[in-house]
């Protein structure tokens, strides 16, 4: 157990619906981090928030949002979801804004029909 | 552009043998490895990691080592154990305008064979 949570574990949805995939990071980890696995695909890095800010920018479409709370969670939103964007979401969490190792969550399986 | 590649989806390897996985990358501003190790339905665990500053770096049956003129990192697992048949991820990291974040390979799926 990497002490990173993620809610919920699966969901279904159709296109065109939004969604919020939530994350709470390890006790104490200030940085979280998504990642998105689509099928056949490696982990592709969306974007990085660091005690409230926005510290980093991947491959992150304009429909995807996230931001993190003051109590450390963060969470994704997607909208306008296509069938495209079935994948698997990753949080992970590290301690520094710069930290040798990122610890991760179980993901949220999201399915688009 | 995948910048992290591991070539091999897979590999079976018989268990008290040695299993070594490879990982190439494009990008010289990568200063830091890791592998991930990733049994369904579970998100990747680390394993191992190694510093640009090394050429190798062990711990108990995992070795990592580091060819930086090559672009090549593998991982080496001696002996190989059952328990070790997981999906196995290379990363890198940079501090370029990306920030800090993990660029992944592919993964390759390792079966460990009784």
């Amino acid at each position: 157990d990497s002490g990173v949570t993620q809610t919920p574990k699966h969901l279904i949805t159709a296109t065109g619906q939004r969604v919020t995939l939530r994350c709470s990071p390890r006790s104490g980890d200030l940085s979280v981090y998504w990642y998105q696995q689509s099928l056949d695909q490696g982990l592709q890095f969306l974007i990085q928030y660091y005690n409230g800010e926005e510290r980093a920018k991947g491959n992150i479409l304009e429909r995807f949002s996230a931001q993190q709370f003051p109590d450390l969670h963060s969470e994704l939103n997607l909208s306008s979801l296509e069938l495209g964007d079935s994948a698997l979401y990753f949080c992970a969490s590290s301690a520094l804004v710069v930290s040798d190792t990122q610890y991760f969550g179980p993901g949220t399986r999201l399915t688009v029909l | 552009d995948q910048q992290v590649k591991q070539n091999s989806p897979s590999l079976s390897v018989q268990e008290g043998r040695i299993s070594i996985l490879n990982c190439d990358y494009t990008n010289s501003m990568f200063d830091y490895f890791l592998w991930y190790k990733k049994y369904p339905a579970e998100g990747p665990t680390f394993l191992i990691s190694i510093s640009s500053i090394k050429d190798k770096n062990e711990d108990g049956r995992f070795t990592v080592f580091l060819n930086k003129s090559a672009k090549h990192l593998s991982l080496h697992i001696v002996p190989s154990q059952p328990g070790d048949s997981a999906v196995y991820f290379c990363a890198a990291r940079s501090n370029s305008n990306s920030g800090y974040a993990l660029n992944f390979g592919k993964g390759t799926s390792l079966l460990v064979t009784p």
